[in-house]
């Protein structure tokens, strides 16, 4: 019972280098979303995807690329990493979240990412 | 707008101590209200939720009541235990979007 599951859990990167946050979930769940935490400012949304082949920007979607070629997959793709961009990534999914505003999240573990 | 407002940490008790931790919120429409509580090192996972107004959420002796006169949602636990040691983040789900507080650090000392 995997659940969600975010690799890689660390990444440290130089400035200009890009990379792909890789978020996988087996619940067959459609709602699919990237949030980054940073100290006193809670989870903030970077982007969310209802289904295949839809996403929506969340509140900080600047330098964030996402995609969503399956159920299952929802990588996150920073084209070209920036100091602001060190912080904790988090992927959730949900069931649904069309019919109802009372879905609760999984969220994965967390990738502690460091931009130098 | 959308918005979380929870009350600043640390919060320091002893064990069996009674636990408030304010959270207020502003949004559109009828949002659904959550607590979410992360432990060191893990993702966030659902405490307690409330759909609407007079709504009590509960779980694990927790407690939450959404409060639409006042917009808030304040977590609340009568007797506080060591494991309880976490942090505690409300939130709210509003048109396929969650927005949360900056989150409350809870430490319990025996």
């Amino acid at each position: 019972n995997a659940g969600v599951t975010q690799t890689p859990k660390f990444q440290v990167l130089k400035t200009g280098q890009s990379m792909t946050l890789q978020c996988a979930q087996d619940m067959n769940h459609e709602y699919m979303s990237w949030y980054r935490q940073d100290p006193g400012m809670g989870l903030r949304l970077i982007h969310y995807s209802v289904g295949a082949g839809i996403t929506d920007q969340g509140e900080v979607p600047n330098g964030y690329n996402v995609s969503r070629s399956t159920t299952e997959d929802f990588p996150l793709r920073l084209l070209s990493a920036a100091p602001s961009q060190t912080s904790v990534y988090f992927c959730a999914s949900s069931y649904s979240i069309w019919a109802t505003t009372n879905e609760k999240l999984f969220f994965g573990s967390g990738t502690q990412l460091s931009v130098l | 707008g959308n918005s979380v407002t929870q009350m600043e940490g640390p919060v320091t008790l002893s064990e069996e101590a009674f636990l408030t931790i304010n959270c207020t919120y502003t949004a559109t429409g009828y949002p659904s209200l959550f607590w979410y509580v992360q432990y060191p090192g893990e993702g966030l996972q659902l405490l307690l939720k409330a759909t609407k107004a007079d709504d009590k959420g509960s779980n694990k002796g927790f407690e939450a009541t959404y409060r639409k006169e006042t917009t808030s949602f304040h977590l609340e636990k009568g007797s506080v235990q060591v494991s309880d040691s976490a942090v505690y983040f409300c939130a709210l789900n509003n048109f396929n979007k969650f927005y949360f507080g900056s989150g409350t650090k809870l430490n319990v000392k025996p």
